[in-house]
Formats: C-alpha cells, structure tokens, sequence
C-alpha cells in the first residue's frame, strides 16, 4: 500500500529562522494535502498540490510538489511561535482517503 | 456552519470492553471518515463512509465498525478492547472527498484502555 514519509520527525529552531519538511510517497501521488496539528490539537487543512510541479504560497508558507509527483515540502520563511506544531502531509488514496505521513514537530524558541 | 464535533472527548474503559464513539459532521459534508492517531504518530485511516454505505477500510480489524446516518452524523465502535487500542480517535468529514477544500477534523475522543 501507500507510503508517506517525512523528514526530519522533529526540529527545533529560533524565531526568525526558516524551516522545511520533506515528504516522499512510496507511489505516485495523484494530489497531496498538508495538514497542521497544534499540541494538542486536531489536524487542520493547510492546502492541497494536484499538479506536477506545482508551487503554492499562503504568506511567510511555501508548498511545493514534485514534477514526478512523488514528494513535496513545506518551506516557511522567519519562523514565528504562532508556527509551533506538527506539520503533516497526506496522499490521497482511493475514494479520497488519506494516508499520513508520521509528521515533523516544529518547535520555535523566542 | 458548526464543524465537526465529538462526543465523548475521553473515555476511560477497561480491557474487553466495548466502547462507541460519535461524530457530527460538518453541515453539507456527505463523507465521514475515521482515523487513529496513537501518541507522537500520524492519523491512520481506519474507514470512510459515503452516504452511509462504507466506501474505504483501513488495515483494522473487523472489531473496529461504524455507522453513517442519515444526517451524516457516524458512529465508531470497536469492541473487545485492548491496550493498544489506547489513542485519540479523529472523526473527519468533507465534500467531494475532500478534494477542493480538504478534510474538516473534529476534536477527537482521547480513548484509554486499562
């Protein structure tokens, strides 16, 4: 079946500082979705890559997906402490359902 | 527009016990799914419901089952409990599976197995 992977599981950084996870699916994806999940919190959609390639920007977050569609990254740039969280990618599997990967922890010193 | 809520938010239940979940989808969401997240680990994809038939299962046991109703509203029940069971189960709910808009979680049910 699916597999989705990201690296690092965690990292610890100062405010200002830029951060990127990576997420590589074991299949081709056909889109992928990145979710964000506070401590102890619920995951909340972030955004959705469908396209080979395609590069998404929501403020200081950058997502990217790969041209063979088999990974993807999130970038944000100057860390803020409103960013602490695990940020998790999912690929869609048949009839929509999500396969997550293990998620990195984002710590965020002031 | 409520989003998705769970009920109960912990549940405390012994070994071999039978335990349900409950889950309100997102007003005009027709698609319900159910994941587990054990502690410091992605959600696993447990099943999906559609229009109260079950269209995707996940690698859990057929102990773990559920319910769609007509309100979209769902159910999780897992019986015969065990240790491991112990996790936060996450109900999600969507439109079009979640394809334009992604998937709207609930607060989940934080459920331990002693």
């Amino acid at each position: 079946g699916q597999q989705v992977m990201q690296i690092p599981q965690y990292q610890h950084v100062q405010e200002g500082e830029d951060f990127t996870t990576y997420c590589n699916s074991s299949t081709t994806l056909s889109n992928i979705q990145w979710y964000k999940q506070r401590p102890g919190g619920h995951p909340v959609f972030l955004i959705q890559l469908v396209k080979s390639g395609e590069v998404k920007k929501q403020k200081r977050l950058t997502f990217q997906f790969g041209e063979a569609k088999k990974n993807s990254s999130l970038h944000i740039t100057a860390t803020q402490t409103t960013d602490v969280g695990t940020y998790f990618c999912a690929g869609l599997g048949g009839y929509s359902t999500l396969t997550f990967g293990k998620g990195t922890m984002l710590l965020v010193s002031p | 527009e409520t989003g998705v809520t769970q009920s109960p938010t912990h549940l405390i239940k012994t070994r071999g016990q039978q335990v349900t979940l409950r889950c309100s989808s997102q007003s005009g969401h027709n698609t319900v799914s159910w994941y587990q997240q054990a502690l410091g680990q992605g959600p696993q994809f447990i099943f999906q419901y559609y229009r109260e038939e079950e269209n995707g299962r996940g690698n859990f046991p057929p102990r773990f089952s559920g319910l769609q109703f007509p309100n979209y509203s769902s159910e999780l029940n897992v019986n015969a409990l065990e240790l491991d069971d112990s996790a936060l189960y996450l109900c999600a709910s969507s439109l079009a599976g979640g394809l334009v808009y992604g998937y709207t979680f609930g607060s989940g049910t934080r459920l331990t197995v002693v």
